[in-house]
């Protein structure tokens, strides 16, 4: 069984950029959800996919966003990129409804922003 | 969200027991508590999770307290791996919602 990996590992943009960053689920999980980890903090949730569409999100503005296609693999979009984007992005997933289960995490992408 | 409260860092030496305690007392009674851990660069890891009982697992035991206002991660041999930031997390019970809100947690470190 696959784990969830991430793409790219690391990339640099400059303000005003735009970005996307790729996940592919474990194998048979139907969720997928964003997190960012800024240097020193613990993950923030940025928002979950389920069967294609978005169904929660945190505090995070419209600039970011997602897709989630029927392979169940995802993809974080985030436009006009500021220098409090930069950050490592997580990926999880997970089989939905199975709350006392575990979620799943890539080792992420670390985002730069100049 | 239910809030957690871990202390900011510990040591331990390698091959004793670690306690890594966590408070949460404003729990509801449909919250699952669970931990996760972060290797330095990577991303995080399941630890254990449990409702009321204590659980034991390979890596792990979680003591709940009978209140479930506070709960313990045990650790019942630590080695130099076990080095990590390690986040207690309280997991609503709802249908679909698999968000995790994570706090500054501990940063464990091990003591060869």
């Amino acid at each position: 069984e696959t784990g969830v990996t991430q793409s790219p590992t690391h990339l640099i943009k400059t303000r005003g950029q735009q970005v996307t960053l790729r996940c592919s689920s474990q194998s048979g999980h139907n969720t997928v959800s964003w997190y960012q980890q800024a240097l020193g903090q613990g993950p923030q949730f940025i928002f979950q996919y389920y069967r294609e569409e978005e169904n929660g999100r945190g505090n995070f503005p419209p600039r970011f966003s997602g897709l989630q296609f029927p392979n169940y693999s995802s993809e974080l979009n985030v436009n006009a990129l500021e220098l409090d984007d930069s950050a490592l992005y997580l990926c999880a997933s997970s089989l939905a409804g199975r709350y006392t289960g575990e979620l799943f995490f890539g080792e992420g992408s670390r985002l730069t922003v100049l | 969200d239910a809030k957690t409260t871990q202390p900011n860092s510990m040591e331990s030496n390698e091959e004793e027991p670690v306690h890594l305690p966590c408070n949460h007392s404003t729990i509801s009674g449909t919250d699952y508590i669970h931990w996760y851990r972060q290797l330095p660069s990577q991303g995080p890891e399941y630890v254990i999770h449990g409702l009321t009982s204590n659980v034991n697992n390979r890596m792990a035991s979680l003591a709940i307290a009978e209140d479930r206002k506070s709960s313990t991660l045990i650790l019942h041999r630590a080695t130099l791996r076990d080095a990590a930031v390690y986040y207690c997390i309280l997991r609503p019970s709802n249908f679909g919602n698999e968000k995790l809100t994570f706090g500054t947690g501990t940063r464990l470190t091990i003591i060869p």
